[in-house]
């Protein structure tokens, strides 16, 4: 089946940095990137949709400049969480998907979990 | 609008006993419906999907949810439960109706928490 990688899995950062994210299709061509954010027993809140090629769409209440998107390639999206605070530490989750087709399931990578001191 | 609706924040059975885990949904036009699960740590697995056709549909792991228009449901269902069937489900609704740069997007319920006991 499809994979999706993301790395890193674990990254600790400290306050006021700023972290990259990096989700990847390894085996299929990503025309639309999802990505996520999960608090702790909590449901996923999506945070933007990127198409390849194109500015991403973010959800409302999610700061476009603090949460940057990027979608250079079929294959690679980045997420750039910048100046973090410790409000950002969560589990952070993208999803791709192959096509726009009714049958095309989103394929979830296994996630980043980021720690802001 | 699109929403799915998980009622139960927790489930617990017992092992060999069977499991429904229930999911409820609306949406504006055709549903097209989908189960996941997450371990701890870890990102979402594909369980199943309903698109169209029976509406009983299996999937993975022995689990299988029955699509029922009149009740709007897709309640997640396994005959005989497992101590690793332990997880986090969430049931999600596809949005296929807006065609701009959000199409395709999942609409998540807020989970159920699966614990099986031996």
């Amino acid at each position: 089946g499809a994979v999706v990688s993301q790395h890193p899995s674990r990254v600790i950062c400290k306050s006021g940095t700023s972290v990259k994210i990096e989700c990847r299709s390894l085996d299929f061509q990503a025309t639309t990137m999802f990505w996520y954010r999960q608090f702790p027993k909590k449901s996923l809140m999506l945070m933007a949709t990127s198409n390849e090629g194109s500015k991403a769409t973010y959800e409302q209440g999610v700061e476009k400049d603090k949460f940057l998107i990027n979608h250079a390639s079929l294959t690679l999206s980045t997420l750039t969480v910048t100046s973090a605070h410790p409000e950002d530490s969560s589990f952070y989750i993208c999803s791709a998907r192959e096509g726009s087709g009714r049958a095309r399931e989103q394929y979830f990578g296994p996630g980043t979990r980021l720690t802001v001191t | 609008a699109q929403s799915v609706a998980q009622p139960e924040d927790q489930v617990n059975v017992a092992e060999g006993n069977p499991l429904t885990v229930k999911c409820t949904y609306s949406v504006s036009g055709n549903p097209y419906l989908f189960w996941y699960v997450q371990y701890p740590n870890r990102g979402l697995q594909f369980l199943l999907k309903y698109i169209t056709g029976d509406n009983l549909v299996k999937g993975s792991y022995g689990f299988e949810a029955e699509f029922n228009k009149s009740q709007t449901s897709f309640h997640l269902k396994k005959p005989s439960a497992l101590v690793s069937d332990s997880a986090l489900y969430f049931c999600a609704v596809r949005d296929d109706s807006n065609r701009g740069s959000t199409l395709g997007r999942l609409y998540f319920g807020r989970g159920t928490q699966l614990t099986v006991w031996p």
